[in-house]
C-alpha cells in the first residue's frame, strides 16, 4: 500500500541535542512538507520541497533544517537552536504538479525534549 | 501573514443533528480549500476539498465556499458520536503552500 512513513512514533531527547525525524513516501509525489502542531493549535509549516535537491522555508523554519536528496525522503533535523522543540511533527506530501492538491499525512512523530 | 481563522469551540451537538463548522481566510488569492478531521493524538485525514464557489456534497458532508466573503464552511448531517474530533480548515496560499486554521473541536452527544 502506498503511503507516508514517519519514524519513530515517539522520540525523547535531552536539551542541546540535535535530532533527525524520518519521513519516507512511496506515493511518487514530487512535493513534501513538514508541519509542527502544538497542543490546541493548528499546523504550522516548517519547510517544504517541490522537487529533489530544492526546498523552501515555511513560516517557522528557525532552528530546523531539511534535505531532499531523494524523491522518496525528506528528513527533518531539529537543532539545538530551536527554542521550544517539544511538539507533534507531521510530514505530508502531494503530487505538487497541480497547485492545490490535498495533502497526504504520515502518522506523525511526537518529540519530547527535556 | 496569510491566515485561516476558525472558532476553536468546542461545538456540541446532539446525535442526529446538523453540525456547522465555519472558517474565514485572509488571502484573496487562495484557490483551494480543504477540511481535515483529526482525532486526538492522530494525524489529520482529508474529509472534503472545494475549489469553486457554491456547495459540494459527499455523503453526510457538505462543503460551502464563498470567495467574495472569503468564507468556507462544513456541514455534517446526521452527526454521529464517531464524528467527535477536531476539524481543521486549510487553504492554499503563495503557490504550493497550505496553511491551516487552529481547528474547531466538535462533540456529538449520544
Amino acid at each position: 500500500d502506498g503511503g507516508i512513513t514517519q519514524s519513530p512514533k515517539y522520540l525523547f531527547r535531552k536539551e542541546g541535542q540535535n535530532v533527525t525525524l524520518s519521513c519516507e513516501q512511496n506515493l511518487n509525489h514530487d512535493a513534501m512538507y513538514w508541519y509542527r502542531q502544538d497542543p490546541g493549535q493548528g499546523l504550522r509549516l516548517i519547510y517544504y520541497s517541490q522537487i529533489v535537491n530544492d526546498f523552501q522555508k515555511g513560516d517557522i523554519a528557525e532552528g530546523y533544517s531539511v534535505s531532499r536528496e531523494k524523491k522518496e525522503s525528506f528528513p527533518l533535523t531539529v537543532t539545538s537552536a530551536q527554542k521550544n522543540p517539544t511538539a507533534f511533527y507531521l510530514c505530508a506530501s502531494n503530487p505538487g504538479r497541480v497547485n492545490g492538491s490535498p495533502l497526504h499525512f504520515g502518522n506523525g512523530t511526537r518529540l519530547t525534549v527535556t | 501573514q496569510k491566515e485561516v481563522e476558525q472558532n476553536s469551540g468546542p461545538l456540541s451537538v446532539p446525535e442526529g443533528a446538523i453540525a456547522s463548522l465555519n472558517c474565514t481566510y485572509s488571502d484573496r488569492g487562495s484557490q483551494s480549500f480543504f477540511w481535515y478531521r483529526q482525532y486526538s493524538g492522530k494525524s489529520p485525514e482529508l474529509i472534503m476539498f472545494i475549489y469553486s464557489n457554491g456547495d459540494k456534497e459527499d455523503g453526510r458532508f457538505t462543503a460551502q465556499l464563498n470567495k467574495a466573503s472569503q468564507y468556507v464552511s462544513l456541514l455534517i448531517r446526521d452527526s454521529q458520536p464517531s464524528d467527535s474530533a477536531t476539524y481543521l480548515c486549510a487553504a492554499t496560499t503563495g503557490g504550493f503552500k497550505t496553511i491551516f486554521g487552529a481547528g474547531t473541536r466538535l462533540f456529538v452527544k449520544a
